[in-house]
């Protein structure tokens, strides 16, 4: 069973670019979660995806926007980037909301904003 | 919205002896409480869970416990290793069908050999 993947791990990017992240989630989950962990905190709820809408949206502004594909795979798309952007940006999946099972982290993005 | 608070932020603990964490919630409604292990260049990797309707789970040497009454929940690691060293997070969720997971501040474990 293959579990959460992201790509790239790593990424530097300047102010005012924009990028994109990218999460595979494990076989048989269609929902897909992303998070961002500041330096020594607890990652922060950003959106949900699940069967390709939006499903919940935490307390970011809109320059945070995802996609999520009919393979259940999903992007984290952020815009005019700022350097309190930099960060670890987690993709967790998990089943059907439905079934009520847990949801499993990915390793994450590191970005860091310069 | 719920508030998660985790203590203590750092533990150092002898190989061998048990180690407690502790979580208080403040969202009522709260009724999955997962724990994660976060290892360094690694992300949170789910450790135990916890159902609200559920006063205590244990699995070999991780036990966690739960108090809906005071809101608060601990997790519980018996005999350490020093693999056991990670950050901790505990976590909450008010709503299964959303998923939002509320997560705490972390604890920062380590194993003294």
């Amino acid at each position: 069973e293959t579990g959460v993947t992201q790509s790239p791990t790593h990424l530097i990017k300047t102010r005012g670019q924009q990028v994109t992240l990218r999460c595979s989630s494990q076989s048989g989950h269609n929902t897909v979660s992303w998070y961002q962990q500041a330096l020594g905190q607890g990652p922060q709820f950003i959106f949900q995806y699940y069967r390709e809408e939006e499903n919940g949206r935490g307390n970011f502004p809109p320059r945070f926007s995802g996609l999520q594909f009919p393979n259940y795979s999903s992007e984290l798309n952020v815009n005019a980037l700022e350097l309190d952007d930099s960060a670890l940006y987690l993709c967790a999946s998990s089943p059907d909301p439905a079934l009520d099972q847990p949801q499993h982290f990915g390793d994450g993005t590191r970005l860091s904003i310069l | 919205g719920e508030n998660v608070e985790q203590h203590p932020s750092t533990l150092s603990v002898q190989e061998g002896d048990s180690a407690v964490i502790k979580c208080t919630y403040s969202d009522s409604a709260s009724n999955y409480f997962p724990w994660y292990k976060q290892e360094l260049g690694k992300g949170p990797q789910l450790i135990i869970d916890i159902r609200s309707n559920v006063g205590e789970k244990k699995d070999q040497r991780i036990a966690v416990t739960l108090n809906k009454t005071a809101k608060h929940f601990s997790l519980h690691i018996t005999e350490t290793q020093p693999e056991d060293s990670a950050v901790y997070f505990c976590a909450a969720i008010s709503n299964f069908g959303n998923e939002k997971l509320t997560f705490g501040t972390g604890t920062r474990l380590t194993i003294i050999p």
